[in-house]
């Protein structure tokens, strides 16, 4: 069974300050990993996954498959950053994605 | 626009009333599935749809039917609502086969109140 766990339901930081939103997976295949990102009542959007390796909006996410985590992280955060982030792990067949709980993300002023 | 597109945006219903939601997507896409994010804003697969196919049924009560038309849509129709259906369902749609990128396209949500 594949499962992910992000432990922080909610994390809130200055604006300039560096976030990292923790998520770890369990899962016996080979792990394709996701970061979906919910703004204040709008529909869920891709914000980046793993096989890219890309940085969007200056977030960065490497899967580390020793600690099986792949968290979030950008080194400033930004007030337009407040928002529901949650980690998604595709299945082998890459038809089913298992989300985890979310992390709420506040940036003060 | 090309996306993911849900009708009703919200629905407010009396408990035990039957009620649809629509679902349309014009990405072409082949898969398409119904979430449910409740309150605590846990969000878990309810149904997957591939080219008019249920392939994925998680646990859901009998009273939630899905029902796909063609690859295009994919609604979801719940019978005798209970207090506890009260939660945001969003649509979603996947080109399948498509791999490495296994990503979802997502629609707006449809805000469920039952009172």
């Amino acid at each position: 069974a594949q499962r992910v766990t992000q432990p922080e339901k909610l994390l809130s930081v200055f604006k300039g300050a560096p976030v990292e939103l923790k998520c770890n997976y369990s899962y016996s295949g080979s792990p394709e990993l996701f970061w979906y990102v919910q703004y204040s009542r709008q529909r869920l959007q891709l914000l980046l996954r793993h096989i890219s390796r890309e940085s969007i909006k200056g977030f960065t996410a490497d899967l580390n498959k020793g600690e099986t985590s792949f968290h979030l992280k950008k080194p400033f955060a930004q007030e337009e950053d407040s928002a529901m982030y949650y980690c998604a792990l595709a299945n082998n067949a890459g038809n089913m994605l298992t989300f985890g709980g979310g992390t709420r993300l506040m940036v003060k002023p | 626009d090309t996306a993911v597109s849900q009708t009703p945006k919200y629905l407010v219903t009396q408990m035990g009333n039957d009620k649809s939601i629509k679902c349309e997507q014009n990405l072409g896409h082949d898969t398409m599935y119904w979430y449910k994010q409740d309150s605590k804003k846990f969000l878990k697969i309810m149904f997957s749809y591939n080219n008019k196919e249920l392939i994925i049924n998680e646990t859901v009560p009998n009273r939630f039917s899905p029902k796909s038309p063609d690859k295009a849509h994919l609604n979801l129709h719940i019978n005798s609502l209970e207090l506890g259906d009260s939660a945001v369902y969003f649509c979603a749609s996947r080109l399948a086969g498509a791999p490495p990128y296994n990503e979802q396209f997502f629609g707006p949500g449809t805000r469920l109140t039952v009172l």
